[in-house]
């Protein structure tokens, strides 16, 4: 089993939608969760940090759900500029906390 | 903002040659990460450094050897390229403590002929 699973996609969404990305990791020791973009050809950037509670920044909402070991990310009034890959991104007990595990990526495309 | 530069954008090396790819982080962060990247495949870790002059083999070390003598610089060293070294190389670094993700550089995209 990966580490880090998610689907590939991609994801193609007319603008405007609302469209959820699921990761779910397997060490139910891991301390720590991430949401980062990459666009094509490009280094992938930090969205957002998820917390136990839930957050949301603007137009993204990030939740965890440590019994089931799982992650989401909901974007809504999707727009042009978020077509991107989202890697979902694990701290694992290993590595002394600072070894992140990367998520092969959802890949999102948004339409007119 | 924590700024990671690497070295060389575009790079095409030939079979054999000895390759040196650099990474310099400007906030003294502690934690200095090399990953490639290949379609389908993901974020690969290759090595990693948590100290001057410490290393740590990641997933795929193999082919590979790094270097930290200065706490802002990391270098991956390619002993002897191969084609299957044609790839996007990433630096990463972070500081420790578990709430704190990575700050990539821009990304080196090699190609080996």
């Amino acid at each position: 089993r990966k580490e880090v699973e998610q689907d590939p996609g991609p994801f193609n969404v007319p603008e405007g939608a609302t469209v959820a990305f699921n990761c779910t990791y397997s060490n139910s020791a891991s301390q720590s969760f991430f949401w980062y973009r990459q666009d094509c050809r490009k280094e992938p950037k930090l969205l957002m940090s998820v917390y136990s509670s839930g957050n949301e920044d603007g137009r993204f909402t990030a939740q965890l759900n440590r019994a089931s070991q799982y992650i989401s990310l909901l974007i809504r009034d999707s727009k042009l500029s978020d077509s991107a890959t989202y890697l979902c991104v694990v701290n694992p007990p290993t590595g002394g906390g600072n070894k992140l595990t990367f998520g092969t990526g959802t890949q999102l495309k948004v339409e007119l | 903002d924590v700024k990671v530069t690497q070295s060389s954008r575009y790079l095409v090396k030939r079979t054999g040659e000895k390759v040196f790819l650099e990474c310099v982080q400007d906030m003294d962060h502690e934690n200095m990460f090399w990953y490639r990247q290949d379609p389908g495949l993901g974020l690969r870790l290759i090595y990693f450094s948590y100290d001057v002059k410490m290393k740590e083999k990641g997933d795929i070390p193999e082919g590979y050897s790094v270097s930290r003598e200065k706490k802002e610089r990391f270098s991956l060293i390619l002993e002897s390229a191969s084609t299957n070294q044609t790839s996007m190389y990433l630096c990463a670094s972070k500081t420790g403590g578990v709430n704190y993700g990575y700050t990539f550089g821009s990304g080196t995209r090699l190609t080996v002929v």
